[in-house]
């Protein structure tokens, strides 16, 4: 079965500072990747998705991830966070035909003044 | 208007009482998702749907039945409510395939006390 592991519980980053959050994927087949973002109180929204072509996805927000199937990894950017991005982060795998998709635990982001 | 929208939005009760959730969607989306989610453990999967007729077991459906009374509404029914039941509760829909974006509720807090 398929499997999201984010490594890092929590992330305090200065605004203005670069981001990258780090999501490592398990899956048999090609996987369908996403990065959801989850502000206070909200449900969650999408940021961006892979599935196929271009390694490098452009998402809403400034945000872009990477797709490197070599290291199963598929990490969230972002070159200047703003303190409007402290929120949860959440990675997700997914299959073509399998609708089962898999979270990973999140990372929660903090942005310092 | 919310496309997802879920009630009630915060609900107490108490140790083997029936309770149930509610999701409903203006999205015109066939699939239908019941998630929950847990600090340090991100969001697992408890029952999807596909359509009104078809209704599948995900992660942990165990203490959890739903019902699909139509494409736009799907609820989340707790039989015996026990205290690890409390937690943070999203219904999400998606469009065709299980690559597809899914599109959360607001969530629901449920305390069982």
């Amino acid at each position: 079965a398929q499997s999201v592991t984010q490594p890092d519980i929590h992330i305090t980053v200065s605004e203005g500072a670069s981001l990258e959050l780090r999501c490592n994927y398990s899956y048999g087949a090609t996987p369908y990747l996403f990065w959801y973002v989850q502000s206070p109180g909200q449900g969650l929204q999408l940021l961006l998705k892979y599935f196929s072509g271009d390694t490098l996805v452009q998402g809403i927000k400034g945000f872009e991830a990477e797709f490197k199937r070599s290291q199963s990894s598929f990490n969230l950017r972002k070159p200047s966070v703003h303190w409007s991005d402290a929120a949860e982060y959440f990675c997700a795998v997914g299959g073509a035909y399998n609708n089962d998709m898999r979270f990973g635990a999140g990372t929660r982001l903090t942005v310092k003044p | 208007d919310a496309d997802v929208t879920q009630t009630p939005r915060n609900r107490i009760t108490k140790t083997g009482k029936r309770i149930m959730l509610e999701c409903s969607q203006t999205k015109g989306h066939d699939r239908m998702y019941w998630y929950r989610q847990d600090p340090g453990l991100g969001l697992r999967l408890i029952y999807y749907s596909f359509d009104v007729k078809d209704i599948n077991k995900g992660e942990i459906s165990d203490g959890y039945s739903v019902s699909r009374q139509a494409q736009a509404k799907f609820s989340l029914s707790l039989e015996s409510a026990i205290p690890n039941q409390t937690a943070l509760y999203f219904c999400a829909t998606s469009d065709t395939t299980g690559a597809d974006e899914q599109f959360f509720g607001p969530g629901t807090r449920l305390t069982v006390l």
